[in-house]
């Protein structure tokens, strides 16, 4: 297996511009989550899905984001407008269940002037 | 917030010595994880410890954790240049699959 597959892996955009985070689970995975870390605030949860339905998106922080799974191998992140303060690592993760771990995919480095 | 919190933030050590960090928390969980994140990369899961659990080994690896104490702590015996990286805990909540990480521990091994 692969393991878990982002794209891209690096972003720069303008501010006020769109931008669509991508990413591949692992097969047979039944979770997926949105992490962002920074320096100030750490790794923080921005929405999870269980079975490709979101449970819990909490943590995104504005209507500017939205995030979607709309199959069991697919989910997108998506900031509209971007802003400055939204340039962080986007990380994904997925798990089969809450007893094996969470195996992440190597993030988006986004960048956002 | 179920967010563990590691102690200490930063930690420099002699390679071949042990390393120990520690992660708090703060409500009842279901289990806890360890994860390590070198620089620029994202995060590896090194090992789950369940609540009705103490003492945990994988490799150089042990964990142990006190429920009374709301307490964990990750060894790592005779340590590598290689284990210099963020170490991260992780614990989940009773009726959910997310789970909320600390801030982390840098770790470096000196030569």
């Amino acid at each position: 297996d692969a393991g878990v597959i982002q794209s891209p892996r690096h972003e720069v955009t303008e501010m006020g511009q769109e931008v669509t985070l991508r990413c591949k689970p692992i097969s047979g995975h039944n979770s997926l989550f949105w992490y962002r870390q920074t320096m100030m605030r750490g790794l923080e949860l921005l929405i999870y899905f269980n079975n490709n339905v979101p449970i819990d998106d909490s943590g995104m922080p504005e209507d500017r984001f939205s995030a979607k799974m709309p199959n069991a191998s697919f989910s997108t992140l998506k900031i509209q407008p971007s802003e400055p303060r939204d340039s962080a690592v986007y990380f994904c993760a997925s798990s089969r269940d809450r007893f094996g771990g969470y195996t992440f995919g190597s993030g988006t480095r986004l960048t956002v002037v | 917030s179920q967010q563990g919190e590691e102690d200490p933030q930063a930690l420099s050590i002699q390679e071949g010595e042990n390393a120990t960090m520690n992660c708090s928390y703060k409500t009842s969980i279901n289990n806890l994880q360890w994860y390590r994140q070198n620089s620029g990369r994202g995060l590896v899961h090194l090992i789950l410890i369940r609540s009705n659990e103490r003492e945990k080994h994988s490799g150089r690896l042990r964990v142990t954790l006190d429920t009374s104490k709301k307490s964990s702590s990750l060894l790592i015996t005779a340590s590598r240049a290689a284990d210099t990286a963020s170490y991260f805990c992780a614990t989940d909540g009773d009726r959910d699959d997310k789970i909320i990480f600390g801030k982390g521990t840098r770790l470096h091994i000196l030569p």
